[in-house]
């Protein structure tokens, strides 16, 4: 079946510091990729996304790789801000099974100053 | 544009009680999704309509949840009775169809305590 593991947290870091959240799959068919982004107090929201093998999703400093050989999605910022802290989901949707999402289970990163 | 819109957003209910949870999708979204997210784990599917057809409700409790989406826009959700183990968010989300890499448009969903 479909599945996501990703890298348990609490992440601490300072600012400015580098962040990898590693993020591995599961999946039957050929799926997309998806990160969230959980700020407090609000919903989840797209942060990036990747529909085929070697395509990189980007968005506010942060990347991330759909790598097939491995079944990995790790998501990667340079230099994170105190802006930054919040909870992190990869996610995957399969239309094999009517574009359903499975969720891994979040990371929480705090960026300190 | 409008997000998906919920409501309440809190709810505190005895055991056995039952509960209902609304949800309001992007204007045009033909699939809606209902979410439980338990503190500490990931959102995890109950059921997800295309308009208003089920696709996939294999995961909903039905000897207690219900859900329905009439008219292929709004939708709710029901839980009859409550149990403790319920207790969690509950997140809606909504997407333009079925379509490859289509992305979720998620609630700020309904944090439900059941005592």
């Amino acid at each position: 079946g479909n599945s996501v593991t990703q890298m348990e947290g609490p992440v601490t870091l300072s600012e400015e510091a580098f962040l990898t959240i590693n993020c591995t799959y599961t999946a039957t068919g050929y799926p997309s990729l998806f990160w969230y982004v959980q700020y407090p107090g609000e919903g989840l929201q797209l942060l990036l996304k990747a529909t085929k093998a070697d395509d990189k999703g980007s968005n506010k400093g942060f990347e991330a790789t759909y790598r097939k050989e491995t079944t990995s999605f790790h998501l990667e910022k340079g230099s994170v801000q105190v802006s930054d802290s919040a909870v992190y989901f990869c996610a995957l949707s399969d239309l094999n099974t009517g574009n359903q999402f499975y969720f891994g289970t979040g990371t929480s990163l705090t960026v300190i100053p | 544009e409008a997000g998906v819109a919920q409501s309440p957003r809190y709810k505190i209910i005895e055991k056995r009680q039952s509960v209902a949870f609304w949800c309001n999708p992007i204007s045009g979204h033909a699939t809606l999704y209902w979410y439980q997210q338990i503190l500490g784990q990931g959102p995890k599917l109950l059921i997800q309509f295309q308009n208003n057809g089920v696709v996939d409700d294999s995961q909903l409790p039905k000897d207690r949840f219900s859900a329905e989406r009439l008219k292929g826009v709004d939708s709710t959700l029901k839980i009859q009775p409550a149990k403790l183990e319920d207790s969690a968010v509950y997140l809606c989300a909504s997407s333009l169809g079925l379509g490859l890499g289509t992305e979720a448009f998620f609630g700020q969903g309904t944090r439900l305590t059941v005592v």
